[in-house]
């Protein structure tokens, strides 16, 4: 069970598109989705958590009108990367618990690898 | 603020035993987490530690001393297939939620 699906895999975009990224709990429901992003030899770092018919929060840092997020439904929370740049390449990976307790472990996708060209 | 601290790079041999430490600074502290991750894939659950002690999970087990703010996982009859960066992530409520905040990871690389 808990099981996470991210996509796409990956996605090639050039410059200046807009690139949406899907996250769904396939067999539980997530009143709270994280995501995460990550280059290449670093650790994950936390963009923004994603609430379930309310707006994000955002970490510091994080742009929200560039990197939009709705969580539209208790299944689905979707990141928009706005006008893409080449430095926005990178792994992007969202995650969710199945219990809403602290000790429950995080859940995460498989990754979008985002190139940018 | 917080700061999550461990070593950047460790090696070891097949059939051995390696101990990864981690220690952070933090407010709010819910619990200490540890993941794998193989290159290019997402983050797999190892263990999870918010009392002081020792968790024995199989091959690996998990330390954490609150009052220091410190953990480490150990990993025993270490096989090539732990090859892989470990990641230390301290859980903190914040801002009404149980965040999960990520060390920047060790490279542990085993060899025959």
């Amino acid at each position: 069970g808990a099981v996470v699906s991210q996509h796409p895999s990956w996605v090639i975009c050039k410059s200046g598109t807009s690139v949406k990224i899907e996250c769904r709990s396939l067999d539980f429901q997530a009143t709270t989705m994280f995501w995460y992003r990550q280059f290449p030899k670093q650790s994950l770092m936390l963009m923004a958590t994603s609430n379930e018919g309310s707006k994000a929060t955002y970490e510091q840092g994080v742009e929200k009108d560039k990197f939009l997020i709705n969580h539209a439904s208790l299944t689905l929370s979707t990141l928009t990367v706005t006008s893409a740049h080449p430095e926005d390449s990178s792994f992007y990976i969202c995650s969710a618990r199945d219990h809403d307790s602290r000790n429950s472990p995080l859940h995460f996708g498989n990754g979008t690898r985002l190139t940018v060209t | 603020g917080q700061n999550i601290d461990q070593p950047t790079e460790m090696t070891a041999t097949e059939g051995a035993i390696v101990q990864i430490n981690c220690t952070y600074q933090t407010s709010g502290f819910n619990g200490l987490f540890w993941y794998q991750q193989h290159a290019g894939e997402a983050p797999t659950f190892l263990s999870y530690n918010v009392l002081d002690g020792l968790e024995e999970k199989g091959r690996f087990s998990s330390f954490l001393s609150r009052s220091k703010g410190y953990s480490y996982l150990l990993l025993k009859e270490l096989q090539m297939k732990d090859s892989a960066s470990y990641l230390c992530a301290v859980s903190s409520f914040s801002g009404g939620y149980n965040k999960l905040i990520f060390g920047a990871g060790t490279r542990l690389a085993v060899h025959p």
